[in-house]
């Protein structure tokens, strides 16, 4: 199975600070086709994820422009720009490759 | 709106079997890959299984493969994941989940307790 490795585990951060993730796959998980199928959740504490990015850097409808995506083959990072409140949560990478589809740990984002 | 909505969930002994639901509305269901994923409690998320829309293909993770089976109900709306042996380590909230492509869930239920202890 691909492992997903996010780094940190907790973040704490000042409000209006950028905040950085970064997710690591045990195998590269670019496909045949080009695609690569890398994808980023939020899940607010007591709620579902929520779906912020997909394919390593398209963003969801309705997350705001301070979210952002990037990397390739087995290096990605999460971006925030300028931490709010209400970016309090986890935050997951996926890989969608191989299957079994595999998670990261999470990384607990805090305001400091 | 898309709405998923989970049931089915509770407390059961080791080594026996629950059947949960998923009924989705807001959604073009029959074209829709879909999902279990489970979140063991102060985990990280798992993939459970994975269904095609026509029911003709199910993948699973090897730690539930031969114990638990994904089914679904195009006419009903409706997503199933009935679950046999059961185990302590299969503990954890459960969420049904529609796969856009690859993995990308965009639509997630609200999750189902699954407890499993004597």
């Amino acid at each position: 199975d691909v492992v997903m490795t996010q780094s940190p585990l907790s973040l704490p951060v000042t409000l209006g600070q950028p905040a950085s993730i970064s997710c690591k796959s045990s195998q590269s998980l670019v496909l045949s086709d080009g695609n690569t199928h890398l994808h980023w959740f939020q899940q607010r504490p007591g709620q579902s994820p929520r779906r912020l990015i997909s394919r390593i850097s398209d963003r969801d409808s309705g997350v705001p422009d301070r979210f952002s995506g990037s990397g390739s083959g087995t290096d990605f990072t999460l971006k925030i720009s300028r931490v709010e409140a209400e970016d309090v949560g986890v935050y997951h990478c996926m890989q969608g490759s191989h299957w079994p589809y595999t998670f990261g740990q999470g990384t607990k984002l805090e305001i400091k | 709106e898309v709405q998923l909505v989970e049931s089915g969930g509770g407390l059961v002994q080791p080594g026996g079997s629950l059947r949960l639901s998923c009924a989705a509305s807001g959604v073009t269901f029959s074209v829709s890959w879909m999902a279990w994923v489970r979140q063991a409690p102060g985990k990280g998320l798992e993939w459970v299984a994975l269904m095609n829309p026509d029911g003709t293909t199910r993948n699973y993770v090897d730690s539930v493969k031969g114990r638990f089976t994904i089914s679904r109900d195009n006419a009903e709306k409706s997503l199933y994941l009935h679950m046999n042996s059961l185990r302590a380590e299969d503990t954890g909230v459960y969420y049904c989940a529609r796969d856009s492509l690859y993995g990308s869930l965009d639509y997630w239920g609200q999750g189902t307790q699954v407890t499993v202890s004597s």
